[in-house]
């Protein structure tokens, strides 16, 4: 079993309709949980974090985590084209001893038609 | 994009020669890290430096060496590399836990290596 794992996709959805991301993990100690945002030929970017059951909201972005459950999510509402990207979850598992290291998922590519 | 530059951008090389990949940062951050990411494994943590010489393994380190000698740059090198190290390697920093923002890792632009 992967440490992070998350559906490949593509994930397909309309433009303004909301979009659900999910990621799922093994280390039930892990406290911290992150969204990245990958554009293809370019670099990962972060636009969330939760480390507290329940939901935060960014923006049209929210991140749902369920640690009883070991799974994360990402909402994106109002879905854009500007918006298909590939989105790679990642964890801070309890063993990184304060390095800030992290374990990524293999990420879910999503497509936003028009 | 955090002042971090990796250099080159691109390169080609063949199987059992050397390579050095650079990543330079402005900012003074005391963590670096160097990922590589494949299609289908995500990224993947090769080494991460903690200072000035100070680093440690990830969980994809063999064939790999780094060098911190400087906070502001952090050296891959591939001793020999080998057609399995084709990928895409990415540079990475953060602060440590506990600081300001202690959780965000942003990354650099990204090295494309092809050994054939």
């Amino acid at each position: 079993q992967k440490e992070v794992e998350q559906n490949s996709g593509p994930l397909s959805v309309p433009e303004g309709a909301i979009a659900s991301l999910n990621c799922t993990y093994s280390d039930r100690g892990s406290q911290s949980f992150f969204w990245y945002r990958q554009y293809s030929g370019k670099s990962p970017e972060l636009i969330m974090f939760i480390y507290s059951n329940g939901d935060k909201e960014d923006g049209r972005f929210t991140a749902q985590l369920n640690k009883a459950s070991q799974y994360v999510s990402l909402l994106i509402r109002d879905s854009q084209p500007s918006d298909s990207a590939t989105y790679l979850c990642a964890v801070n598992p309890p063993l990184s001893g304060g390095y800030n290291k992290l374990i990524f998922g293999a990420g879910t590519r999503l497509a936003v038609h028009p | 994009d955090a002042g971090i530059t990796q250099s080159p951008r691109h390169k080609v090389t063949e199987t059992g020669t050397p390579v050095t990949l650079r990543c330079h940062q402005t900012e003074n951050h005391r963590y670096m890290y160097w990922y590589r990411q494949d299609p289908g494994h995500g990224l993947r943590l090769i080494h991460y430096s903690y200072g000035v010489k100070d680093t440690d393994k990830g969980e994809v380190s063999d064939g790999y060496s780094v060098s911190r000698s400087k906070t502001e740059d952090f050296l891959l090198t591939l001793e020999s590399a080998t057609s399995s190290q084709t990928s895409v390697y990415f540079c990475a920093i953060s602060e440590p836990v506990g600081a300001g923002n202690p959780y965000e890792q942003y990354f650099g632009p990204g090295t494309r290596l092809t050994v054939t």
